[in-house]
């Protein structure tokens, strides 16, 4: 089956910049989506389509994609960024599926 | 305001089923593909199933393909999930989400909680 690799954790001062790789082989042929889960909360998307960005996620979360790998960037992090970043993608054997990545849990120091 | 709330979830044996149900509100149903997604005790987001907007294509997660059927009431603005056989594995905070772009999920219930153990 169909898999997205993560590493388990990211840690950054507050103010340095932030970088979630997410690696996958159908990832060149299909979009990834970025999510930020907070402790309690569900979860929210915050990069659509490998680099775009939904209305009201701020302009320091951005993305990127090169070969088999995508990659979440987080400019300028601040405290309230602490949280578990999941990837996920569509599975592109044809079958309606969708994947998600193991998460990483990015911690501000 | 758009909202899915979730229900049915608790504490049940293993072997026994359970019927999740999810209502959405805010938007047009019908317009959009459906999903469950789970998250076990202190684990990462699994996707559980998804179902089209007229339940014309359907896909499940191979942990639970054969036990667990998706379905969907679009007169109801409703989502369902009815789980049988369950395993202490399937213990996990149930998610209904709304599909976007036909790849991802843009709207989140609050879950509700499913617990499998004797």
């Amino acid at each position: 089956s169909y898999e997205l690799t993560q590493p388990p954790s990211v840690s950054v001062s507050p103010g340095q910049t932030a970088r979630i790789t997410c690696s996958g082989d159908a990832l060149p042929k299909q979009y990834a989506y970025w999510y930020q889960q907070k402790p309690g909360q569900a979860p929210v998307l915050v990069i659509y389509k490998d680099s775009e960005r939904p209305s009201g996620i701020p302009e320091r979360f951005s993305g990127s994609s090169s070969g088999t790998t995508v990659t979440l960037t987080i400019s300028g992090v601040q405290a309230e960024d602490e949280a578990d970043y999941y990837c996920q993608s569509a599975d592109s054997s044809g079958t309606y599926r969708r994947v998600f990545g193991g998460g990483t849990k990015l911690t501000v120091l | 305001e758009v909202q899915l709330v979730e229900s049915g979830g608790g504490l049940v044996q293993p072997g026994r089923s359970l019927r999740l149900s999810c209502a959405a509100s805010g938007f047009t149903f019908d317009d959009y593909a459906m999903h469950w997604v789970r998250q076990a005790p202190g684990k990462g987001l699994e996707w559980v199933s998804g179902i089209s907007w007229n339940s014309g294509s359907i896909g499940y997660a191979d942990s639970v393909k054969g036990r667990f059927t998706i379905s969907r009431d679009n007169a109801k603005n409703s989502l369902y999930l009815q789980m049988n056989s369950l395993r202490a594995e399937d213990t996990a905070l149930y998610y209904c989400a709304k599909d976007v772009l036909g790849d991802a999920f843009d709207i989140w219930g609050q879950g509700t909680m499913v617990t499998v153990s004797s």
